[in-house]
């Protein structure tokens, strides 16, 4: 059975800060590995993909992959408050697996 | 935009009662995954579709059944309605060429009165 775990948070972040977003996964031959971000009542949308370890940049988020770790994590430079939302982070394969999210919140 | 619509996105039900959510998914994209999420919570696997066949369910009881249809559309039944059904469904299509990623629809908001 794999399971995703985050911290729920709130995690709470002055605006131009870096939030960092923590996922740890038990599944080991995981391949694919995803961020999702979700506003209050709205569905998710996939803002990150990464594959393999190390790091990938698209624009002010960067994804971290360590599989020797089990660990993914999401980094957003100069946070915006329009970045408040819960980012799910997802363990891709047959089917998708959910963490539980962890909410961020941006402070003007 | 995903280019994922579902229906309703509002609905109230009584327990006992029955209820069909619809999906039409991005053209081309062959495997339709639908998904629970309780507030709070991540989204749960209900069951996955690939090409009109069912090919993956989660832990979730018989009474949640689902179609998919030639044209990208599909359905979610779920049966004998519980208060514990009342969550976010949510329909995710899936561009296989794409390892996996998922583009979710607004969602149908289910409350079970």
């Amino acid at each position: 059975q794999k399971e995703v775990e985050q911290n729920s948070g709130p995690l709470s972040v002055p605006e131009g800060a870096i939030a960092s977003l923590n996922c740890t996964y038990s599944d080991r031959v995981s391949q694919s590995f995803f961020w999702y971000r979700q506003y209050s009542g709205k569905s998710p949308e996939l803002i990150m993909s990464i594959y393999s370890n190390g790091d990938k940049e698209d624009g002010r988020f960067t994804a971290q992959l360590n599989k020797a770790s089990q660990y993914v994590s999401l980094l957003i430079r100069d946070s915006q408050p329009s970045d408040s939302a819960t980012y799910l982070c997802a363990l891709g394969g047959f089917k998708t697996i959910f963490g539980a999210g962890t909410r961020l919140f941006v402070k003007a | 935009e995903t280019g994922v619509t579902q229906s309703p996105t509002h609905l109230i039900k009584t327990r006992g009662q029955q209820v069909t959510l619809r999906c039409s998914s991005q053209s081309g994209h062959n495997t339709v995954s639908w998904y629970q999420q309780a507030l709070g919570q991540g989204p749960q696997f209900i069951f996955q579709y690939y090409r009109e066949e069912e090919n993956g369910r989660g832990n979730f009881p018989p009474r949640f059944s689902g179609l998919q249809f030639p044209n990208y559309s599909s359905e979610l039944n779920v049966n004998a309605l519980e208060l514990d059904d009342s969550a976010l469904y949510l329909c995710a299509s899936i561009d296989d060429r794409r390892t996996g990623e998922l583009f979710f629809g607004e969602g149908s908001r289910l409350t079970v009165l």
